[in-house]
């Protein structure tokens, strides 16, 4: 079953240190994204990749990398992580007009 | 740029109520409109989608058409359950070229017994 997996699941990070969250997808898009989400925001697009090799920024991409090194995997990268970056992150894939898969998140705490 | 404003905020029913949960959008080109759901913990999930002018998409008893006149897509179940309480997206897909999706902030549905 074609699917999105993030990992971790949860983190807890310290201020200033560096934080990788990774996305794996099997539905072979082209498309892939990274969100955030927060009470009173909803999902705000942080990076986003057109397929491998390529990343372009969001809507809210200052204090975040991203890395596109293959069709399925797409990482979101705190380089000098800060508390206001706490958040649950969600990844997801989709194609032009197509649905988008999102995974399950990731819970992240940044002390 | 392309935005989706849809119901602040809660939703309060009771179970077998009606439920409307209004969406409007304002895109240049032609986007597809998406309905998504999220339950506690998990990631949104794709409900339905529909594609151009007067469409109707459906899913799980939630219905919505494409009104490229008044700009809305509407989500509408006849009679909900308390197992409907979860959080709302609508949402545009690409429109004129663009690959970025558009959601709107969400909605919470919460349905008493």
């Amino acid at each position: 079953e074609a699917a999105v997996t993030q990992s971790p699941r949860n983190k807890v990070a310290v201020t200033g240190g560096k934080v990788t969250l990774s996305c794996n997808q099997t539905n072979n898009h082209n498309n892939m994204y990274w969100y955030r989400q927060d009470t009173g925001h909803g999902l705000r697009l942080i990076h986003y990749s057109y397929g491998a090799g390529s990343t372009e920024k969001g809507d809210i991409p200052d204090g975040y990398k991203a890395s596109r090194p293959s069709q399925e995997n797409f990482s979101l990268i705190l380089e000098l992580a800060t508390p206001s970056q706490t958040s649950v992150y969600f990844c997801a894939s989709g194609g032009a007009n197509s649905d988008y898969t999102f995974g399950s998140g990731t819970r992240l705490l940044v002390i | 740029g392309d935005s989706v404003t849809q119901t602040e905020g809660q939703v309060a029913l009771s179970e077998e109520d009606f439920l409307t949960i209004h969406c409007n959008y304002s895109a240049s080109g032609y986007p597809a409109l998406f309905w998504y759901v999220q339950y506690p913990g998990e990631g949104p999930q794709f409900l339905f989608r529909a594609s151009r002018d007067k469409e109707k998409g459906s899913s799980r008893g939630f219905e919505a058409t494409y009104d490229k006149g008044t700009t809305s897509f509407h989500l509408r179940k006849a009679s909900v359950q308390e197992s409907d309480s979860a959080v709302y997206y609508c949402a545009l897909g690409s429109s004129g070229g663009n690959y970025k999706p558009t959601f709107g902030k969400g909605t919470s549905l919460v349905v008493h017994p």
